[in-house]
């Protein structure tokens, strides 16, 4: 089955130590996007590929940066996590240049401990 | 400021009852909705979508309305069933920018169908 495929699962971090998490996807877009989400807050996003065309959101800490190598894999590299860097760490992928739907494929979420 | 939002965190219906959540939002040039579905340990799920040129989109047991006047939408299901619980997104794009730029979520409705 054509999915979004998260790794990690859950990522335990020390306050301060690197750490990437990885997304793949056999979907085939050209969008790629990361959201972080705290506990009972909505999905935020972070920044978005578009092809190869990096997106960042205006408020979204240099602390967060993202690379996408090909077209399958996107990383998102938190290079000195907070305690506030605590939360689900959503990839998502969607189809634009075409008829807009506006959906989104998910993973399952990547957990993120900063401890 | 949140730009979409879903005042109520929890929801309760009996099973075979009608379940209805609301999302408000903010912004004028949002122009495609949708609702996603999550469960625990899972990533969101595409539910149901809707453009701003409908005002009704139904799809089996899911229907959603939007009323553009008021800024609302809100998501019907009926009959509700053991395995709608699950929490709720409302989400939005502003699609002027080829549909690439990703959703604005709500902080989620958490619906719980009893038997």
């Amino acid at each position: 089955d054509a999915m979004v495929i998260q790794n990690p699962r859950y990522q335990v971090t020390q306050f301060g130590k690197p750490v990437t998490l990885s997304c793949s996807q056999t979907l085939n877009h050209n969008v790629m996007y990361w959201y972080q989400q705290k506990s009972s807050q909505a999905p935020k996003l972070l920044f978005h590929y578009y092809d190869k065309d990096f997106n960042n959101e205006a408020d979204t800490p240099d602390n967060f940066q993202s690379r996408r190598p090909n077209t399958s894999f996107c990383f998102l590299d938190i290079r000195s996590p907070g305690l506030g860097d605590a939360a689900m760490y959503l990839c998502a992928t969607g189809l634009a240049g075409g008829p807009i739907t506006g959906e989104l494929f998910f993973g399952e979420g990547s957990r993120l401990t900063v401890l | 400021d949140q730009q979409v939002k879903q005042n109520s965190p929890s929801l309760s219906v009996q099973e075979g009852r009608i379940s209805i959540l609301n999302c408000d939002y903010t912004n004028s040039m949002f122009d495609y909705f949708l609702w996603y579905k999550k469960y625990p340990a899972e990533g969101p799920t595409f539910l149901i979508s809707i453009s701003s040129i409908k005002d009704k989109n139904e799809d089996g047991r899911f229907t959603v309305f939007l009323n553009k006047s008021a800024k609302h939408l809100s998501l019907h299901i009926v009959p509700s069933q053991p395995g709608d619980s699950a929490v709720y997104f409302c989400a939005a794009m502003d699609a002027s920018g080829g549909g690439a730029d990703g959703l604005t979520f709500g902080k989620g409705t958490h619906l719980i169908i009893q038997p």
